[in-house]
């Protein structure tokens, strides 16, 4: 069966640091790969999202990139965390368009 | 925008009861799918309904499409306090993407 793992699942980070969250994908084979971020109550905004090796989409401008150097591995990164970055970070994964997400179970991001 | 909006964003019920959670969206969709969130955790899937469905059932879910008026609805009959979570309603109108709404809160009262 299919798992996705996401971590770490907490991480405090001062501003001007810089990040990596890492996800992966076991049991499936080209996934299509997303990282979402949802601010305390509200929805989730789409940042980014892959449907192959080295092939990257972002949504929305900011002050983080992603980077898919396997398969089944996805990576979000930032050189230089801004307070704004604060949030809940989750990855998907999709084995064809129009299915269901299946989601890891987030990174809470604070940055002080 | 194509993100869906859900309606109430918050709802409180006595154990028993049932809930109706309301979503309506701006643009044409290929699907619409619901998600349940327990607080702190990752998304799970509960239901797709593709454009041409206008209702379908998954156990005491129920979920209703109706495209002229670009909304839906889901009805979680005889709640439970396992039901407690956030549920979300996300449109599909392709190119790999799913826009999500901000949500319902369900509280389910024992």
């Amino acid at each position: 069966s299919q798992t996705i793992h996401q971590w770490p699942a907490t991480l405090v980070q001062p501003v001007g640091s810089p990040l990596s969250l890492e996800c992966t994908v076991e049991g499936t084979s080209n996934p299509n790969l997303y990282w979402y971020r949802q601010a305390a109550g509200r929805g989730l905004q789409l940042l980014f999202y892959s449907v192959g090796i080295g092939q990257i989409s972002s949504e929305v401008p900011q002050n983080l990139s992603a980077s898919r150097p396997q398969d089944r591995q996805f990576i979000l990164s930032s050189k230089k965390l801004l307070l704004s970055d604060s949030g809940f970070y989750l990855c998907a994964w999709t084995g064809q368009s129009n299915s269901p997400l299946h989601f890891g179970n987030g990174t809470r991001l604070t940055v002080t | 925008s194509q993100q869906g909006e859900e309606d109430p964003q918050a709802l409180s019920i006595q154990e028993g009861e049932n809930a109706t959670m309301n979503c309506s969206y701006k643009t044409s969709i290929n699907n619409l799918q619901w998600y349940r969130q327990n607080s702190g955790r990752g998304l799970v899937h509960l239901i797709l309904i593709r454009s041409n469905e206008r209702e379908k059932h998954s156990g005491r879910l129920r979920v209703t499409l109706d495209t002229s008026k670009k909304s839906s609805s889901l009805l979680i009959t005889a709640s439970r306090a396992a039901d407690t979570a956030s549920y979300f309603c996300a449109t599909d109108a392709g190119a790999n993407n799913l826009f999500f709404g901000t949500g319902t809160r369900l509280t389910v009262i024992p």
